[in-house]
């Protein structure tokens, strides 16, 4: 594909219960990020990976959340027992070269936890 | 502690006209610093990256500069379009890889 893509674009699920959410980044990029939109807020870090690791995992709120990459591909950021305060919008993005190259967003998961 | 600040927190302006949004770090050490335009209910698309060697880039009708030496970056948009109302964000990126976003400034274009 041509852009970074996120499903599901948005998310409705219960207090309490568990979320998948899905990265695919441009192929060949070797940094994936997460981010964490409130409405009308900034972007909050969540987790960097480089390749299937993650070397800066500081911004994950608490133990109900995780990521994984698998392939140098894929992203998942996982979500147990979903808050109320977890609703938010989730972007990934992901670039070549994380140092000078521009960082490359898709459009976002909309989670509402109710 | 590494802070991006962004000013005006939003702007208003009419069709045409030229605007300037202002960013303060205090982010260190510097490695770059990266201008994004997000839509309503999109991802951010970057504008502009600038390194510590750059003062000024331009990118269309937006001009972005930086003075590593008091931190401060702008961005000017000449000749402003309705398309252009959006968040700008301002994004540092310090030791580490690590990226400070501001919270952005929010232009309405209006007629």
């Amino acid at each position: 594909g041509a852009g970074v893509s996120q499903s599901p674009s948005n998310k409705v699920t219960e207090k309490g219960k568990d979320v998948e959410l899905r990265c695919d980044p441009i192929s060949g990029h070797t940094a994936l990020y997460w981010y964490r939109q409130r409405l009308g807020q900034g972007l909050e870090f969540l987790i960097y990976f480089q390749g299937n690791s993650a070397p800066d995992k500081s911004g994950l709120p608490s133990d109900r959340f995780s990521a994984e990459r698998t392939g140098e591909s894929v992203s998942t950021l996982t979500i147990q027992r979903t808050q109320q305060e977890d609703s938010a919008v989730y972007l990934c993005a992901s670039t070549l070269l994380p140092k000078n190259s521009p960082l490359h967003f898709g459009n976002g998961t909309r989670l509402t936890v109710t | 502690k590494n802070q991006v600040e962004q000013s005006p927190q939003s702007l208003i302006i009419l069709e045409g006209k030229n605007c300037t949004l202002q960013c303060n770090y205090t982010v260190s050490p510097f490695s770059n610093l990266r201008w994004y335009k997000q839509d309503t209910g999109r991802g951010p698309v970057s504008l502009t990256i600038m390194t510590f060697s750059e003062n000024t880039k331009s990118n269309g009708r937006y001009t972005a500069t930086l003075d590593a030496d008091t931190k401060q970056s702008s961005l000017h948009i000449t000749a402003s379009q309705l398309s252009d109302s959006a968040s700008y964000i301002c994004v540092v990126t310090g030791g580490g890889n690590k990226l400070t976003f501001g919270t952005g400034t929010q232009l309405k274009v209006e007629l």
